[in-house]
């Protein structure tokens, strides 16, 4: 069956360090998104590509960076990580106005 | 971003009817979507209905679209433990963007 996964599912970091969390899709879709979920806030989009080399900002992106070699990965990069990037991580993927497949979630802790 | 409203919390007994309110602003919304999200687990789709609809029923759930008002609804009849979750509106408009509400955190009363 196709699939969205994520890793790592738990990282703690240390404030200023670089993190890379993954994000692998096997249903071929062309539109990868990558979202925060903070309590009162819902979930905000951070990156969003719409193919192999196409990167956009989100909403909130700031400190973060994503880059799209092929069609299956979408690895969201912190620079340099902060206390406020504490947070858990969802990738998303989809093809037009399809249904949203989501990855099981990413929890970063930043200290 | 577009503004998509809910609020964030909602208790009911087991047995009775929940209904989950959400309002939204973008007027070119196509396609709004209720997502279900269980604890430690990543959004699921629940249901969906097309923008030129009032109203969708599948099983024990109804969506309600008040296009005018721009208001949206999840009413779950017969609510069981198993539907405490946090239930997230979206709305996908012609830009090719999701937006999704604050979510609402539903908790089912034994």
């Amino acid at each position: 069956d196709a699939e969205i996964t994520q890793s790592p599912r738990h990282k703690i970091t240390e404030t200023g360090r670089q993190v890379t969390l993954a994000c692998h899709q096997t249903w071929n879709h062309n539109n990868m998104f990558w979202y925060r979920q903070d309590l009162g806030h819902g979930l905000r989009l951070i990156h969003y590509s719409y193919g192999v080399h196409d990167t956009n900002k989100g909403e909130v992106s700031d400190g973060y960076s994503v880059s799209r070699s092929n069609t299956e990965d979408l690895p969201l990069t912190l620079e340099s990580a902060a206390s406020s990037q504490t947070s858990v991580y969802f990738c998303a993927s989809n093809e037009g106005s399809g249904e949203l497949f989501f990855g099981e979630g990413s929890r970063l802790t930043v200290l | 971003g577009e503004d998509v409203e809910q609020s964030l919390f909602l208790s009911v007994r087991e047995g009775d009817s929940s209904v989950i309110n959400c309002t939204y602003t973008d007027s070119s919304s196509t396609y709004l979507y209720w997502y279900k999200q269980e604890p430690g687990a990543g959004l699921q789709l629940l249901t969906y209905i097309f923008s030129n609809m009032d109203m969708k029923q599948d099983q024990r759930l109804t969506v309600l679209l008040n296009k005018k008002d721009k208001h949206l609804s999840l009413r779950i009849a017969d609510t069981q433990t198993g539907d405490s979750a946090i239930y997230f509106c979206a709305e996908w408009n012609t830009g090719n963007q999701f937006y999704f509400g604050t979510g609402t955190s539903l908790t089912v009363i034994p």
